[in-house]
Protein backbone atom coordinates (compact mmCIF):
# COMPACT_ATOMS: atom_id res chain seq x y z
CA UNK A 1 0.00 0.00 0.00
CA UNK A 2 0.50 3.88 0.25
CA UNK A 3 3.52 4.70 2.04
CA UNK A 4 5.52 7.78 3.48
CA UNK A 5 9.04 7.51 5.39
CA UNK A 6 10.87 10.40 6.98
CA UNK A 7 14.22 11.28 8.33
CA UNK A 8 14.48 10.32 11.82
CA UNK A 9 14.42 13.40 14.24
CA UNK A 10 14.84 14.95 15.96
CA UNK A 11 16.61 17.67 14.13
CA UNK A 12 18.99 19.88 15.78
CA UNK A 13 19.79 23.62 14.50
CA UNK A 14 20.92 26.95 15.29
CA UNK A 15 19.26 29.63 14.02
CA UNK A 16 19.69 30.90 10.55
CA UNK A 17 21.34 27.02 9.54
CA UNK A 18 19.81 25.55 6.26
CA UNK A 19 17.43 22.91 6.96
CA UNK A 20 16.76 19.70 5.14
CA UNK A 21 13.92 17.09 6.22
CA UNK A 22 14.06 14.31 3.60
CA UNK A 23 10.57 12.81 2.58
CA UNK A 24 10.05 9.42 0.41
CA UNK A 25 7.13 7.78 -0.33
CA UNK A 26 5.42 4.54 -2.66
CA UNK A 27 2.25 5.20 -3.91
CA UNK A 28 0.58 3.70 -6.88
CA UNK A 29 -0.83 6.01 -9.53
CA UNK A 30 -0.63 10.13 -8.72
CA UNK A 31 -0.80 11.27 -5.44
CA UNK A 32 -0.71 14.91 -4.18
CA UNK A 33 2.31 15.21 -1.79
CA UNK A 34 2.04 17.09 1.51
CA UNK A 35 3.86 19.10 4.51
CA UNK A 36 2.31 19.58 7.63
CA UNK A 37 3.59 21.04 10.92
CA UNK A 38 2.52 20.86 14.31
CA UNK A 39 3.37 23.60 16.95
CA UNK A 40 3.31 22.62 20.58
CA UNK A 41 0.08 22.16 21.82
CA UNK A 42 -1.81 22.98 18.33
CA UNK A 43 -3.22 20.97 15.63
CA UNK A 44 -1.47 20.10 12.48
CA UNK A 45 -1.50 22.91 10.13
CA UNK A 46 -1.18 22.18 6.11
CA UNK A 47 2.63 23.98 5.64
CA UNK A 48 2.89 23.32 1.54
CA UNK A 49 1.53 21.35 -0.92
CA UNK A 50 2.41 20.05 -4.47
CA UNK A 51 0.01 18.10 -6.73
CA UNK A 52 1.81 16.73 -9.37
CA UNK A 53 5.55 16.00 -10.60
CA UNK A 54 7.89 18.66 -10.46
CA UNK A 55 5.65 21.40 -9.14
CA UNK A 56 7.22 23.43 -6.13
CA UNK A 57 5.33 24.10 -2.99
CA UNK A 58 6.77 26.89 -1.20
CA UNK A 59 5.30 28.60 2.29
CA UNK A 60 6.79 30.94 4.89
CA UNK A 61 10.08 30.36 3.58
CA UNK A 62 10.01 26.85 3.27
CA UNK A 63 9.86 24.72 -0.16
CA UNK A 64 9.73 21.21 -1.66
CA UNK A 65 9.39 19.96 -4.91
CA UNK A 66 7.82 16.68 -6.21
CA UNK A 67 10.86 14.28 -7.42
CA UNK A 68 8.53 11.63 -9.30
CA UNK A 69 11.76 10.17 -10.65
CA UNK A 70 13.31 9.73 -7.32
CA UNK A 71 9.83 9.39 -5.04
CA UNK A 72 10.71 12.21 -2.70
CA UNK A 73 9.58 15.68 -1.55
CA UNK A 74 12.09 16.83 0.24
CA UNK A 75 11.39 20.01 3.02
CA UNK A 76 14.07 22.47 2.99
CA UNK A 77 14.20 26.46 4.26
CA UNK A 78 17.54 28.44 3.52
CA UNK A 79 17.47 30.43 7.52
CA UNK A 80 15.56 28.99 10.13
CA UNK A 81 14.03 30.23 13.03
CA UNK A 82 13.46 29.86 16.63
CA UNK A 83 9.88 29.73 15.96
CA UNK A 84 10.43 27.19 13.66
CA UNK A 85 10.53 24.35 16.53
CA UNK A 86 7.91 22.14 15.39
CA UNK A 87 7.04 18.56 14.23
CA UNK A 88 7.13 18.44 10.98
CA UNK A 89 5.10 15.69 9.19
CA UNK A 90 5.14 14.41 5.01
CA UNK A 91 1.87 12.95 3.78
CA UNK A 92 0.55 12.39 0.56
CA UNK A 93 -2.98 11.62 -0.60
CA UNK A 94 -3.50 8.53 -2.61
CA UNK A 95 -5.22 9.00 -6.11
CA UNK A 96 -7.17 5.79 -5.42
CA UNK A 97 -8.16 6.00 -1.90
CA UNK A 98 -8.31 10.25 -1.32
CA UNK A 99 -7.12 9.25 2.13
CA UNK A 100 -4.13 11.23 3.79
CA UNK A 101 -1.32 8.59 4.39
CA UNK A 102 1.24 10.20 7.00
CA UNK A 103 5.24 9.93 7.59
CA UNK A 104 5.87 9.42 11.01
CA UNK A 105 7.49 12.95 11.83
CA UNK A 106 10.40 14.86 12.40
CA UNK A 107 10.81 17.16 15.28
CA UNK A 108 12.94 20.40 14.65
CA UNK A 109 14.70 22.41 17.38
CA UNK A 110 16.43 25.48 16.77
CA UNK A 111 18.60 27.00 18.91
CA UNK A 112 19.38 30.79 19.38
CA UNK B 1 -7.63 28.53 8.05
CA UNK B 2 -10.54 27.23 9.39
CA UNK B 3 -10.82 25.78 12.97
CA UNK B 4 -11.60 22.55 14.17
CA UNK B 5 -11.57 21.89 18.15
CA UNK B 6 -11.75 18.93 20.05
CA UNK B 7 -12.46 18.36 23.93
CA UNK B 8 -11.52 17.74 26.00
CA UNK B 9 -7.62 18.05 25.20
CA UNK B 10 -6.96 15.65 28.65
CA UNK B 11 -8.48 12.85 30.16
CA UNK B 12 -7.51 10.20 32.32
CA UNK B 13 -10.14 7.60 33.25
CA UNK B 14 -10.11 4.20 34.86
CA UNK B 15 -10.03 1.03 32.85
CA UNK B 16 -13.65 -0.14 31.88
CA UNK B 17 -15.07 2.78 31.83
CA UNK B 18 -15.98 4.64 28.53
CA UNK B 19 -14.93 7.97 27.14
CA UNK B 20 -16.02 10.89 24.82
CA UNK B 21 -14.08 12.86 22.30
CA UNK B 22 -15.57 15.46 21.11
CA UNK B 23 -14.99 17.45 17.74
CA UNK B 24 -16.18 20.44 16.16
CA UNK B 25 -15.59 22.50 12.98
CA UNK B 26 -16.49 26.14 14.30
CA UNK B 27 -16.92 28.17 10.92
CA UNK B 28 -17.49 25.80 8.12
CA UNK B 29 -19.51 22.58 7.50
CA UNK B 30 -17.56 19.40 7.77
CA UNK B 31 -19.36 16.65 5.18
CA UNK B 32 -16.03 14.87 6.36
CA UNK B 33 -14.68 13.68 9.18
CA UNK B 34 -11.63 11.57 10.09
CA UNK B 35 -10.22 9.97 13.76
CA UNK B 36 -6.53 9.29 13.76
CA UNK B 37 -4.76 7.89 16.29
CA UNK B 38 -1.06 9.00 17.14
CA UNK B 39 1.45 6.71 18.95
CA UNK B 40 4.67 8.53 20.63
CA UNK B 41 7.09 8.93 17.67
CA UNK B 42 4.80 7.34 15.09
CA UNK B 43 2.59 8.36 12.54
CA UNK B 44 -1.11 9.37 12.98
CA UNK B 45 -2.76 6.78 11.67
CA UNK B 46 -6.19 6.85 10.40
CA UNK B 47 -9.05 4.86 12.14
CA UNK B 48 -12.48 5.92 11.10
CA UNK B 49 -14.15 8.27 7.90
CA UNK B 50 -17.04 9.38 8.63
CA UNK B 51 -19.94 11.18 6.68
CA UNK B 52 -22.30 13.65 8.30
CA UNK B 53 -25.71 11.35 8.52
CA UNK B 54 -24.02 8.13 7.72
CA UNK B 55 -21.98 4.99 9.30
CA UNK B 56 -18.47 5.92 9.94
CA UNK B 57 -16.14 3.84 8.02
CA UNK B 58 -13.63 2.57 9.77
CA UNK B 59 -9.69 1.21 8.57
CA UNK B 60 -8.63 -2.54 8.87
CA UNK B 61 -7.96 -3.72 12.17
CA UNK B 62 -10.07 -1.09 14.14
CA UNK B 63 -12.77 -2.48 16.11
CA UNK B 64 -15.87 -0.55 15.33
CA UNK B 65 -17.86 -2.46 18.35
CA UNK B 66 -14.77 -0.37 20.70
CA UNK B 67 -14.65 3.20 18.94
CA UNK B 68 -17.91 4.12 17.92
CA UNK B 69 -18.43 7.25 15.63
CA UNK B 70 -21.27 9.44 15.32
CA UNK B 71 -20.91 12.05 12.70
CA UNK B 72 -24.79 13.44 13.82
CA UNK B 73 -24.38 17.18 12.25
CA UNK B 74 -22.30 19.32 9.66
CA UNK B 75 -19.92 20.25 12.82
CA UNK B 76 -20.14 17.65 15.43
CA UNK B 77 -18.37 14.34 15.37
CA UNK B 78 -17.94 12.30 18.09
CA UNK B 79 -15.80 9.08 19.06
CA UNK B 80 -16.68 6.94 22.07
CA UNK B 81 -13.66 5.08 23.26
CA UNK B 82 -15.89 2.22 24.84
CA UNK B 83 -14.46 0.11 27.67
CA UNK B 84 -11.50 1.50 28.00
CA UNK B 85 -8.05 -0.21 28.42
CA UNK B 86 -4.61 0.85 29.12
CA UNK B 87 -3.36 -0.25 25.68
CA UNK B 88 -6.32 2.66 24.83
CA UNK B 89 -4.14 5.34 26.24
CA UNK B 90 -2.80 7.30 23.05
CA UNK B 91 -3.32 10.75 21.41
CA UNK B 92 -6.47 11.06 19.14
CA UNK B 93 -6.70 13.06 16.42
CA UNK B 94 -9.28 14.47 14.41
CA UNK B 95 -9.61 16.13 11.15
CA UNK B 96 -12.63 17.93 9.35
CA UNK B 97 -13.31 18.53 5.43
CA UNK B 98 -15.55 20.51 3.26
CA UNK B 99 -17.19 18.86 0.59
CA UNK B 100 -14.79 17.05 -1.94
CA UNK B 101 -11.39 15.18 -1.50
CA UNK B 102 -9.15 18.23 -2.81
CA UNK B 103 -10.30 20.22 -0.46
CA UNK B 104 -7.91 20.67 2.42
CA UNK B 105 -8.40 19.10 5.69
CA UNK B 106 -8.20 20.93 8.77
CA UNK B 107 -7.00 19.30 12.24
CA UNK B 108 -8.00 19.42 15.81
CA UNK B 109 -5.21 19.69 18.53
CA UNK B 110 -5.73 16.19 19.63
CA UNK B 111 -6.81 14.62 23.07
CA UNK B 112 -4.59 12.79 25.14
CA UNK B 113 -6.18 9.54 26.55
CA UNK B 114 -5.03 7.91 29.77
CA UNK B 115 -6.18 4.49 30.86
CA UNK B 116 -5.12 3.84 34.33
Amino acid sequence: GDSVTQMEGPVTLSEEAFLTINCTYTATGYPSLFWYVQYPGEGLQLLLKATKADDKGSNKGFEATYRKETTSFHLEKGSVQVSDSAVYFCALRGSNTGKLIFGQGTTLQVKP
Amino acid sequence: GAVVSQHPSRVICKSGTSVKIECRSLDFQATTMFWYRQFPKKSLMLMATSNEGSKATYEQGVEKDKFLINHASLTLSTLTVTSAHPEDSSFYICSAREAGEKNEQFFGPGTRLTVL
